[in-house]
This record gives structure tokens, C-alpha cells and sequence, in this order.
């Protein structure tokens, strides 16, 4: 069964706005990383967050995680059109696979 | 950065023949490679887990005669469908970690394979 589930499952917002995404998962995690997919497209590398961290930013990208309710967050700060693609979060206990949440499919309206 | 690279990118092929599906490590040994299938607008689920040098591990409810995977070298892992039918049909990603850096590190990503089967 899958490991991570996102919330919203779609979101559309004005660019310029900022975009949340949340991801909750079922058991301990060694870290948490998340990944962006243009449709059709591979997934590209966001950002990971090991699970003795609690946020994480890079550029206009904020992560959070919270262990004891089994949750992350990613933040997006001042959404361009360019942001627009699914989102997916992805867990691993270490050198196992990584499990994928459903993904939140964001859309920014220019 | 580590590069993953997959080919092909898309491939349409008659029901009943193979499809092989290349995944190339760029500039690291992955001494293992995971192989995942997508269907439109769904998350990615784990297919097998490509181990270098021996069998792969298949996840509950897949068919490993049906996807067959070799692992023969440190930076290139195969995934041949065989026997190919419309459900088949899907985008199949590939994907490595450079394990010399512990577990603690991204995951790459191949393009993806979109595959039809007609």
C-alpha cells in the first residue's frame, strides 16, 4: 500500500500566490523528499528532509516535518506559471525504495 | 548532479511482442535500481527492485515472467515486457541512488518510458 498521502490532491491558485502541500505517512521514515513530475514527464528532485530535521527551505521551497504526527509540508512562496506540475512526496527507511504519496497536481494561473 | 538516463522515451509496439526498456546510471554504480509503472495522473508504484548481479525483487501482484529485469552491470539495469497487451499500456520510470552516499540521499529519476501497446 502506498506509504505517503497528499493533501489537496489538486490545487489551482494565482501566480504570485503561495502553494501548500501537505503528505502524511504511515510508519518511521529515515527521510522524506519531495519531487516534482511536468506531465509526462520524469520526476525531478525538490529537496529531502531527514527525519531528525523539522524545516528545511531552498529558494522559494519550505519544507517541514513533523514525526510524531507523521506529516510534511511543502511550501511554494510567490507561484509562477512555470511551477505547475504534479507534486509528489516519497518516503524511505534508507536504502529501501521509495514510496510515493498520490501526488497534488498544482496548477498557477498567470 | 547524478543522471539517470532511460530509453526510450516513448515506444508503440504490437500486442504480442517485447519491449525492452533501457536504464543507465551516468556517473555512478547503482549496485541496485528500482523500476516504477504510472497511469495517467496517478502516483508511481514500485514495480521490482533491480539487484546488480542477481535476481530482482517483485512487488506483490507483479508478474515477473511478464516484466522480465536484468541488472548485468553496476550502471544499467533492463526492463523488457513481454508478451505485450493494451494494459499494458503506461509510463514506466526507472530510478537509482548512488548507495556510496549512504542512505540519506535523492533518488534520480529516468525520463520515463511511455509505452503503448496497440
Amino acid at each position: 500500500s502506498q506509504q505517503g498521502e497528499e493533501d489537496p490532491q489538486a490545487l489551482s491558485i494565482q501566480e504570485g500566490e503561495n502553494a501548500t502541500m501537505n503528505c502524511s505517512y504511515k510508519t518511521s521514515i529515515n527521510n522524506l523528499q519531495w519531487y516534482r513530475q511536468n506531465s509526462g514527464r520524469g520526476l525531478v528532485h525538490l529537496i529531502l528532509i531527514r527525519s531528525n530535521e523539522r524545516e528545511k527551505h531552498s529558494g522559494r521551497l519550505r519544507v517541514t516535518l513533523d514525526t510524531s504526527k507523521k506529516s510534511s509540508s511543502l511550501l511554494i512562496t510567490a507561484s509562477r506559471a512555470a511551477d505547475t506540475a504534479s507534486y509528489f512526496c516519497a518516503t524511505t527507511t534508507g536504502n529501501t525504495p521509495l514510496v510515493f504519496g498520490k501526488g497534488t497536481r498544482l496548477s498557477v494561473i498567470a | 548532479g547524478a543522471v539517470v538516463s532511460q530509453h526510450p522515451s516513448r515506444v508503440i509496439c504490437k500486442s504480442g511482442t517485447s519491449v525492452k526498456i533501457e536504464c543507465r546510471s551516468l556517473d555512478f554504480q547503482a549496485t541496485t535500481m528500482f523500476w516504477y509503472r504510472q497511469f495517467p495522473k496517478k502516483s508511481l508504484m514500485l514495480m521490482a527492485t533491480s539487484n546488480e548481479g542477481s535476481k530482482a525483487t517483485y512487488e506483490q501482484g507483479v508478474e515477473k515472467d511478464k516484466f522480465l529485469i536484468n541488472h548485468a552491470s553496476l550502471t544499467l539495469s533492463t526492463l523488457t515486457v513481454t508478451s505485450a497487451h493494451p494494459e499494458d499500456s503506461s509510463f514506466y520510470i526507472c530510478s537509482a541512488r548512488d548507495q556510496t552516499k549512504g542512505g540519506n540521499t535523492e533518488a534520480f529519476f529516468g525520463q520515463g518510458t511511455r509505452l503503448t501497446v496497440v
